[in-house]
């Protein structure tokens, strides 16, 4: 049972345009969400995050959206850049300390 | 000088054999986890301790069992290995509701 979902696997965009990547939820117990970006090889790194009692959180060209009733969160980057071709893994946790992740974004931005 | 550090980076093994992935933060978090990237790249929890208590079991085979001596070290000790044990672990740590670090991983190969 998959309760974070990335629907997409892929995702292409041009430098210098917007990337969008999308996150959606099923367990309503879920209160923190988080960004990861991933290179192989290496362990996941923070990127941003949330906190259900906002919609918005904004931090240099990363904005993440969240949108409680509909339980989907976007990651949008602006302008993308080649350095963040990357895999991009959605996150939520639950007071209890139970962390899920999603199935991740292959990011590829071309120059 | 890193925060979440996990040995060995990679374990070649044969089946039946049993290891042991050792994993320490210097962060002073409460919770600690491990997950499991399989080959589809899906990072899927296995185990959470909070201040060295089981809170996550993930319907994982006890064949994988962790041990947390301490607030800093969660290993995870692996019994009669089988192929379908290959992929790459992670572990994490983190403060309720704040970002979690990850180790490199460990990518575990059983031939």
């Amino acid at each position: 049972d998959q309760q974070v979902k990335q629907n997409s696997p892929s995702l292409s965009v041009q430098e210098g345009r917007i990337s969008i990547l999308n996150c959606d939820y099923t367990n309503s117990m879920f209160d923190y969400f988080l960004w990861y970006k991933k290179y192989p090889a290496e362990g996941p790194t923070f990127l941003i995050s949330i906190s259900s009692i906002k919609d918005k959180n904004e931090d240099g060209r990363f904005t993440v959206f969240l949108n409680k009733s509909a339980k989907h969160l976007s990651l949008h980057i602006v302008p993308s850049q080649p350095g963040d071709s990357a895999v991009y893994f959605c996150a939520a946790s639950a007071g209890n300390n139970d962390m899920r992740f999603g199935a991740g974004t292959r990011l590829t931005v071309k120059p | 000088d890193t925060a979440v550090s996990q040995t060995p980076k990679y374990l070649v093994t044969q089946m039946g054999n049993d290891k042991s992935i050792k994993c320490e933060q210097n962060l002073g978090h409460d919770t600690m986890y491990w997950y499991k990237q399989d080959s589809k790249k899906f990072l899927k929890i296995m185990f959470s301790y909070n201040n060295k208590e089981l809170i996550i079991n993930e319907t994982v085979p006890n064949r994988f069992s962790p041990k947390s001596p301490d607030k800093a070290h969660l290993n995870l000790h692996i019994n009669s290995l089988e192929l379908g044990d290959s992929a790459v672990y992670f572990c994490a740590s983190r403060h309720t509701n704040t970002e979690a670090f990850f180790g490199q991983g460990t990518r575990l190969t059983v031939v």
